[in-house]
Protein backbone atom coordinates (compact mmCIF):
# COMPACT_ATOMS: atom_id res chain seq x y z
CA UNK A 1 0.00 0.00 0.00
CA UNK A 2 0.97 3.47 -0.58
CA UNK A 3 2.60 5.30 2.31
CA UNK A 4 2.03 8.92 1.00
CA UNK A 5 -1.20 11.33 1.16
CA UNK A 6 -1.88 13.64 -1.86
CA UNK A 7 -4.15 16.04 -2.59
CA UNK A 8 -6.39 14.76 -5.59
CA UNK A 9 -6.50 17.79 -8.05
CA UNK A 10 -5.34 20.83 -7.86
CA UNK A 11 -5.31 23.73 -10.39
CA UNK A 12 -2.41 25.84 -12.12
CA UNK A 13 -1.76 29.16 -13.66
CA UNK A 14 0.37 28.81 -16.79
CA UNK A 15 3.42 30.35 -16.18
CA UNK A 16 3.19 30.27 -12.11
CA UNK A 17 4.34 28.30 -10.34
CA UNK A 18 3.19 24.41 -9.12
CA UNK A 19 3.60 23.92 -5.88
CA UNK A 20 2.72 19.79 -4.89
CA UNK A 21 2.75 18.83 -1.02
CA UNK A 22 3.08 15.32 -0.07
CA UNK A 23 2.91 13.37 3.56
CA UNK A 24 4.94 10.78 4.19
CA UNK A 25 4.77 10.98 8.16
CA UNK A 26 5.88 7.25 8.34
CA UNK A 27 8.71 7.62 6.04
CA UNK A 28 11.65 5.22 7.36
CA UNK A 29 15.39 6.32 7.56
CA UNK A 30 16.45 4.32 4.53
CA UNK A 31 13.73 5.79 2.16
CA UNK A 32 13.97 8.66 -0.09
CA UNK A 33 11.18 10.52 -1.61
CA UNK A 34 10.58 10.03 -5.11
CA UNK A 35 8.44 11.94 -7.96
CA UNK A 36 7.09 10.89 -11.08
CA UNK A 37 4.37 11.96 -13.13
CA UNK A 38 2.19 10.72 -15.95
CA UNK A 39 0.85 12.69 -18.46
CA UNK A 40 -1.95 11.22 -20.19
CA UNK A 41 -2.10 7.72 -22.14
CA UNK A 42 1.77 7.88 -21.67
CA UNK A 43 4.02 5.63 -19.17
CA UNK A 44 5.13 7.74 -15.87
CA UNK A 45 7.90 9.88 -16.13
CA UNK A 46 10.77 10.78 -13.23
CA UNK A 47 11.04 13.96 -12.24
CA UNK A 48 13.57 14.06 -9.08
CA UNK A 49 14.12 11.80 -5.75
CA UNK A 50 15.66 13.33 -2.43
CA UNK A 51 16.85 11.34 1.00
CA UNK A 52 16.72 14.71 3.12
CA UNK A 53 18.61 18.12 1.55
CA UNK A 54 16.34 19.74 -1.00
CA UNK A 55 17.26 19.30 -4.38
CA UNK A 56 17.11 20.83 -7.89
CA UNK A 57 17.21 19.60 -11.43
CA UNK A 58 15.88 21.20 -14.76
CA UNK A 59 12.25 19.93 -14.31
CA UNK A 60 11.45 20.76 -10.68
CA UNK A 61 12.74 21.56 -7.24
CA UNK A 62 12.07 19.24 -4.23
CA UNK A 63 11.38 20.77 -0.31
CA UNK A 64 11.71 18.06 2.24
CA UNK A 65 10.48 19.15 5.40
CA UNK A 66 13.76 18.92 8.75
CA UNK A 67 11.52 16.07 9.87
CA UNK A 68 11.09 14.42 6.18
CA UNK A 69 7.20 13.35 6.75
CA UNK A 70 6.30 15.91 4.20
CA UNK A 71 7.76 17.32 1.16
CA UNK A 72 6.37 19.70 -1.80
CA UNK A 73 7.50 19.64 -5.56
CA UNK A 74 7.76 22.86 -7.47
CA UNK A 75 7.63 23.65 -10.97
CA UNK A 76 8.88 26.96 -10.97
CA UNK A 77 6.84 27.82 -14.33
CA UNK A 78 4.05 25.84 -15.26
CA UNK A 79 2.91 25.35 -18.77
CA UNK A 80 0.61 23.43 -20.62
CA UNK A 81 2.34 20.72 -21.14
CA UNK A 82 2.74 20.07 -17.18
CA UNK A 83 -0.73 18.80 -17.28
CA UNK A 84 -0.56 15.22 -15.47
CA UNK A 85 -0.90 12.74 -12.24
CA UNK A 86 2.18 13.74 -10.22
CA UNK A 87 2.55 10.81 -8.02
CA UNK A 88 4.98 11.02 -4.89
CA UNK A 89 7.03 8.13 -3.72
CA UNK A 90 8.50 6.59 -1.10
CA UNK A 91 11.42 4.05 -1.50
CA UNK A 92 14.28 2.48 -0.24
CA UNK A 93 17.18 2.58 -2.72
CA UNK A 94 18.34 -1.17 -3.16
CA UNK A 95 20.90 -3.09 -4.67
CA UNK A 96 18.86 -3.90 -7.98
CA UNK A 97 15.01 -3.67 -8.76
CA UNK A 98 13.33 -0.57 -6.67
CA UNK A 99 9.93 -1.53 -6.04
CA UNK A 100 8.00 1.95 -6.90
CA UNK A 101 4.34 1.90 -4.89
CA UNK A 102 2.07 4.36 -7.05
CA UNK A 103 -0.49 6.05 -5.05
CA UNK A 104 -3.58 7.86 -6.47
CA UNK A 105 -1.26 10.45 -7.24
CA UNK A 106 -2.06 14.41 -7.35
CA UNK A 107 -3.94 15.06 -10.75
CA UNK A 108 -2.71 18.96 -11.85
CA UNK A 109 -4.51 20.81 -14.39
CA UNK A 110 -2.61 23.82 -15.53
CA UNK A 111 -4.82 26.53 -17.27
CA UNK A 112 -4.02 29.07 -19.60
CA UNK B 1 15.71 6.96 -30.56
CA UNK B 2 13.12 4.96 -28.73
CA UNK B 3 13.97 3.74 -25.13
CA UNK B 4 11.64 1.58 -23.69
CA UNK B 5 8.83 -0.21 -26.52
CA UNK B 6 6.11 -2.43 -26.02
CA UNK B 7 4.57 -4.28 -28.67
CA UNK B 8 1.39 -4.31 -28.94
CA UNK B 9 0.12 -1.03 -28.04
CA UNK B 10 -3.16 -2.34 -27.71
CA UNK B 11 -4.24 -6.18 -27.60
CA UNK B 12 -8.22 -6.99 -27.68
CA UNK B 13 -8.78 -10.67 -26.97
CA UNK B 14 -11.62 -13.12 -25.83
CA UNK B 15 -10.97 -14.85 -22.51
CA UNK B 16 -9.50 -18.14 -22.00
CA UNK B 17 -7.02 -16.98 -24.72
CA UNK B 18 -3.22 -17.00 -24.12
CA UNK B 19 -1.35 -13.96 -25.23
CA UNK B 20 2.18 -12.23 -25.11
CA UNK B 21 3.51 -8.64 -24.62
CA UNK B 22 7.14 -8.09 -25.29
CA UNK B 23 9.06 -5.37 -23.68
CA UNK B 24 12.68 -4.13 -25.32
CA UNK B 25 15.17 -1.29 -23.66
CA UNK B 26 18.00 0.14 -25.86
CA UNK B 27 19.38 2.16 -22.69
CA UNK B 28 21.92 -0.76 -21.35
CA UNK B 29 19.91 -0.67 -18.33
CA UNK B 30 20.42 -4.23 -16.27
CA UNK B 31 16.88 -4.31 -14.70
CA UNK B 32 13.60 -3.94 -16.17
CA UNK B 33 9.88 -4.28 -14.59
CA UNK B 34 6.39 -4.86 -15.52
CA UNK B 35 3.71 -2.87 -13.72
CA UNK B 36 -0.43 -3.53 -13.92
CA UNK B 37 -2.38 0.14 -14.24
CA UNK B 38 -6.28 -0.93 -13.58
CA UNK B 39 -9.20 1.01 -14.19
CA UNK B 40 -8.97 2.99 -11.16
CA UNK B 41 -5.67 4.15 -12.27
CA UNK B 42 -3.22 2.96 -9.56
CA UNK B 43 -0.32 1.44 -11.08
CA UNK B 44 1.29 -1.81 -9.22
CA UNK B 45 4.48 -3.78 -9.55
CA UNK B 46 4.19 -7.42 -10.85
CA UNK B 47 7.50 -8.32 -11.75
CA UNK B 48 11.32 -7.04 -11.70
CA UNK B 49 14.63 -8.55 -13.56
CA UNK B 50 17.94 -7.99 -12.90
CA UNK B 51 20.32 -9.28 -15.39
CA UNK B 52 17.40 -12.01 -16.24
CA UNK B 53 17.18 -12.97 -12.83
CA UNK B 54 13.91 -12.94 -11.03
CA UNK B 55 14.18 -10.51 -8.24
CA UNK B 56 10.69 -9.20 -7.22
CA UNK B 57 7.15 -11.30 -7.71
CA UNK B 58 4.48 -10.01 -6.09
CA UNK B 59 1.05 -11.87 -5.62
CA UNK B 60 0.26 -12.58 -9.01
CA UNK B 61 -1.96 -15.19 -10.48
CA UNK B 62 0.55 -18.14 -11.73
CA UNK B 63 -0.99 -17.74 -15.09
CA UNK B 64 1.35 -14.37 -15.55
CA UNK B 65 4.95 -15.91 -16.43
CA UNK B 66 7.65 -13.11 -17.24
CA UNK B 67 10.38 -14.30 -19.61
CA UNK B 68 13.70 -12.64 -19.57
CA UNK B 69 15.86 -13.84 -22.58
CA UNK B 70 18.37 -11.21 -22.15
CA UNK B 71 18.79 -8.20 -19.75
CA UNK B 72 17.41 -5.98 -23.32
CA UNK B 73 13.97 -7.84 -23.04
CA UNK B 74 11.41 -8.63 -20.93
CA UNK B 75 8.42 -10.46 -22.19
CA UNK B 76 4.87 -10.90 -20.21
CA UNK B 77 2.99 -14.64 -21.17
CA UNK B 78 -0.87 -14.41 -20.11
CA UNK B 79 -2.56 -17.51 -19.97
CA UNK B 80 -6.18 -18.51 -19.95
CA UNK B 81 -7.10 -14.90 -19.90
CA UNK B 82 -10.08 -13.23 -17.41
CA UNK B 83 -12.21 -10.25 -17.62
CA UNK B 84 -10.07 -9.02 -14.41
CA UNK B 85 -6.68 -9.11 -16.46
CA UNK B 86 -8.29 -6.16 -18.57
CA UNK B 87 -5.72 -3.13 -18.20
CA UNK B 88 -2.79 -1.21 -19.17
CA UNK B 89 0.70 -2.86 -18.84
CA UNK B 90 3.66 -0.72 -18.27
CA UNK B 91 7.01 -2.30 -19.09
CA UNK B 92 10.17 -0.01 -17.47
CA UNK B 93 13.98 -0.35 -16.62
CA UNK B 94 16.24 0.89 -14.64
CA UNK B 95 20.62 0.92 -14.02
CA UNK B 96 21.24 -0.49 -10.81
CA UNK B 97 24.95 1.31 -10.69
CA UNK B 98 22.84 4.54 -11.60
CA UNK B 99 22.38 6.61 -7.78
CA UNK B 100 19.22 7.91 -8.82
CA UNK B 101 17.90 4.40 -9.61
CA UNK B 102 15.15 6.42 -12.04
CA UNK B 103 12.81 3.98 -13.43
CA UNK B 104 12.34 4.36 -17.18
CA UNK B 105 8.67 3.26 -18.68
CA UNK B 106 7.44 1.97 -21.68
CA UNK B 107 3.97 3.68 -23.66
CA UNK B 108 2.07 1.41 -22.28
CA UNK B 109 0.02 -1.89 -23.76
CA UNK B 110 -3.75 -1.92 -23.16
CA UNK B 111 -5.13 -5.24 -23.00
CA UNK B 112 -8.93 -5.93 -23.53
CA UNK B 113 -10.27 -9.00 -22.50
CA UNK B 114 -14.09 -9.97 -23.97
Amino acid sequence: DAKTTQPTSMDCAEGRAANLPCNHSTISGNEYVYWYRQIHSQGPQYIIHGLKNNETNEMASLIITEDRKSSTLILPHATLRDTAVYYCIVSVIKAAGNKLTFGGGTRVLVKP
Amino acid sequence: DTAVSQTPKYLVTQMGNDKSIKCEQNLGHDTMYWYKQDSKKFLKIMFSYNNKELIINETVPNRFSPKSPDKAHLNLHINSLELGDSAVYFCASSQSSRVRREQFFGPGTRLTVL
